[in-house]
């Protein structure tokens, strides 16, 4: 099946840094890929819907400035935080869909980057 | 607007069967997924369901009404294993996928 990559799995870092995610699919080349955020006990927020060699759409609410998204290849999508602050800290996941898979829509999820700002 | 209605959490005991159900009210339809999620871990699909019916797969099945804009997911013969979230998710008119909150299914032995 389609496999998709997230590095880091987990980081800390200092509020006011930036912290740069990338998310690779390994086996399939993904024209779009998304960006989610998770905080504890709480289903997914989509943030952002990335297409290969355009801008990124992002949702209501999600300041684009802050989280930065490039899709440069068919196969790397990134998303770098920037300035982060302890509010920041959540479970980031993205993911991608194949569309030579078995079914045309379906996403397949990396596993996913914990994200600790102090 | 659109939205989906899972269930919180749901308690169930080891080598029974439990029903996960999730009605939707969206935009469009393009189908329905379920998707599992344990704790710290990325979701995993389980199923898609687009025509109305009863898809089964192993100790998993999942049930689609289009009229009712009602889905559920049967998981037969619990394992422990098998607590996690149950994500609902549909497929709207523009193909993009809105999320339910999931269901917090736990095992009890």
């Amino acid at each position: 099946g389609a496999v998709v990559s997230q590095h880091p799995s987990w980081v800390i870092c200092k509020s006011g840094t930036s912290v740069k995610i990338e998310c690779r699919s390994l086996d399939f080349q993904a024209t779009t890929m998304f960006w989610y955020r998770q905080f504890p006990k709480q289903s997914l927020m989509l943030m952002a819907t990335s297409n290969e060699g355009s801008k990124a759409t992002y949702e209501q609410g999600v300041e684009k400035d802050k989280f930065l998204i490039n899709h440069a290849s068919l196969t790397l999508s990134t998303l770098t935080v920037t300035s982060a602050h302890p509010e920041d800290s959540s479970f980031y996941i993205c993911s991608a869909r194949d569309p030579g898979g078995r079914g045309l829509y379906e996403q397949y999820f990396g596993p996913g980057t914990r994200l600790t700002v102090t | 607007g659109q939205n989906i209605d899972q269930p919180t959490e749901m308690t169930a005991t080891e080598g029974a069967i439990v029903q996960i159900n999730c009605t939707y009210q969206t935009s469009g339809f393009n189908g329905l997924f379920w998707y599992q999620q344990h704790a710290g871990e990325a979701p995993t699909f389980l199923s898609y369901n687009v025509l109305d019916g009863l898809e089964e797969k192993g100790r998993f099945s999942s049930f689609l009404s289009r009229s009712k804009g009602y889905s559920y997911l049967l998981l037969k013969e619990l394992q422990m294993k098998d607590s996690a979230s149950y994500l609902c998710a549909v497929l709207d008119s523009n193909y993009q996928l809105i999320w339910g909150a999931g269901t917090k299914l736990i095992i009890k032995p």
